[in-house]
């Protein structure tokens, strides 16, 4: 696609419930990275993909998180049995370079979840 | 590990003035440095990027970055803001091309009148 596309927007879920994230790359794109915006601060870096191979997970904060990007293109995120904490704006990137520190990294509108 | 710090949360800047954004690093050595903004409901967008050799890098939008080693800093700069360069600017860094990348908390800017 054009650019990175995310989905949902927004998500409001209760305490306890999983949700998927979802992560269209721009296509042709080999990196798709993963980070965590909470309110006030800058992204958290959580994981990346090269292709379909997770490189680096170390970001994910417990195992209730988990990613995946089986094709090597669409990736989805899931949060297992959300907590409060877990709130915060989430956000995919992708790269046609492998590796964040080249810095061309193309960011989606994000994915806002609430969890109450 | 590395660290970004922007030491400013809000700037207030009037239109047509200059700005200045402040960006201060911990890492030993040169690292990969980066300049990104956030418009409302947009993605982060990438500015400038400063990898190595002339210290004073020039970005998209009229924006330019200074590195300078002894101060540990890579401030954001623009002669004359415009009200559309109200947004939210994040200085980033890296230790390598494969490293992962460490944001700072951003600074917002605000252009008045």
């Amino acid at each position: 696609g054009a650019g990175v596309s995310q989905s949902p927007r927004y998500k409001v879920t209760k305490r306890g419930q999983d949700v998927a994230l979802r992560c269209d790359p721009i296509s042709g794109h080999v990196s798709l990275y993963w980070y965590r915006q909470a309110l006030g601060q800058g992204p958290e870096f959580l994981t990346y993909f090269n292709y379909e191979a997770q490189q680096d997970k170390s970001g994910l904060p417990n195992d209730r998180f988990s990613a995946e990007r089986p094709e090597g293109s669409i990736s989805t995120l899931t949060i297992q049995r959300t907590e409060q904490r877990d709130s915060a704006m989430y956000r995919c990137a992708s790269s046609s370079n492998p590796g964040q520190g080249s810095g061309e990294l193309f960011f989606g509108e994000g994915s806002r979840l609430t969890v109450l | 590990a590395q660290s970004v710090t922007q030491p400013d949360i809000h700037i207030t800047v009037s239109e047509g003035a200059s700005l200045e954004l402040r960006c201060n690093y911990s890492y030993g050595a040169t690292p990969y440095l980066f300049w990104y903004v956030q418009s409302p409901g947009q993605g982060l967008q990438l500015l400038l990027k400063y990898f190595s050799g002339d210290t004073l890098v020039q970005g998209i939008k009229g924006f330019e970055a200074e590195f300078k080693r002894s101060q540990s800093s890579f401030n954001l700069r623009k002669p004359s803001v415009h009200w559309s360069d109200a947004a939210e600017y994040f200085c980033a860094v890296a230790v390598s091309g494969y490293s992962t990348l460490t944001f700072g908390k951003g600074t917002m800017l605000l252009v008045s009148p």
